[in-house]
């Protein structure tokens, strides 16, 4: 079974420009979650999808950041403009329905200068 | 905000001890789930331990919860250098239907020498 897959896996941008993640989740699993991880820190759910809809985004910039996952299968998430603070790991994790565990992709690692 | 801490943040040992990692909480969940993560890679799951269960087991992890104290342990036996990682508690609060949420630590980092 493939896992999730995550791209780009590295990212550098200067402050103030955009970027962009894509996430496609293992084949069959509803439920998307994209998560910050800041060096040192855990991961902190910032939106989870349930199919094309979003569940929970209380934790999502939403003035910077937007996620999609229009059809359903893969997601975006975009930050538009980039912070300093934003430099940190983006984990995005699938979950079936029929369990409680999250598979998680390996990340996209960003750094903004 | 973040529902678990772990302790200690970090812990070094040698190769064939046991590492013992504790992880504290502070409101009621569902279950309790334990992440490895290591350098550079995204987290594996290790085991999920339910909040009217007290212990189990998984090949060399053994994890316990005590519901009372809000807390949970996680024990390697005999570690091996591929232990070597970033290791999370994650709580699990069911918001309501299918809708699981997870929240992290902030990870213990554990060194095994070999």
């Amino acid at each position: 079974e493939a896992g999730v897959a995550q791209s780009p896996r590295y990212k550098i941008i200067e402050k103030r420009q955009s970027v962009a993640f894509w996430c496609n989740p293992i084949s069959g699993h509803a439920t998307l979650y994209w998560y910050q991880q800041i060096l040192g820190q855990g991961p902190k759910l910032l939106i989870q999808f349930q199919n094309n809809g979003v569940v929970d985004d209380s934790q999502l910039p939403k003035d910077r950041f937007s996620a999609e996952r229009l059809k359903g299968v893969d997601s975006t998430l975009k930050i538009q403009p980039a912070k300093l603070e934003d430099s940190a790991v983006y984990l995005c994790a699938s979950r079936p329905g029929s369990e409680e565990t999250q598979y998680f992709g390996p990340g996209t690692r960003l750094l903004v200068l | 905000s973040q529902q678990g801490e772990e302790d200690p943040q970090a812990l070094s040992i040698q190769e064939g001890e046991n590492a013992t990692m504790n992880c504290s909480y502070k409101t009621s969940i569902n279950n309790l789930q334990w992440y490895r993560q290591n350098s550079g890679r995204g987290l594996v799951h290790l085991i999920l331990i339910r909040s009217n269960e007290r212990e189990k087991h998984s090949g060399r992890l053994r994890v316990t919860l005590d519901t009372s104290k809000k807390s949970s342990s996680l024990l390697i036996t005999a570690s091996r250098a591929a232990d070597t990682a970033s290791y999370f508690c994650a709580t699990t609060q069911n918001s309501g239907g299918s809708n699981y949420k997870l929240t992290f630590g902030k990870g213990t980092l554990l060194t095994v020498n070999p």
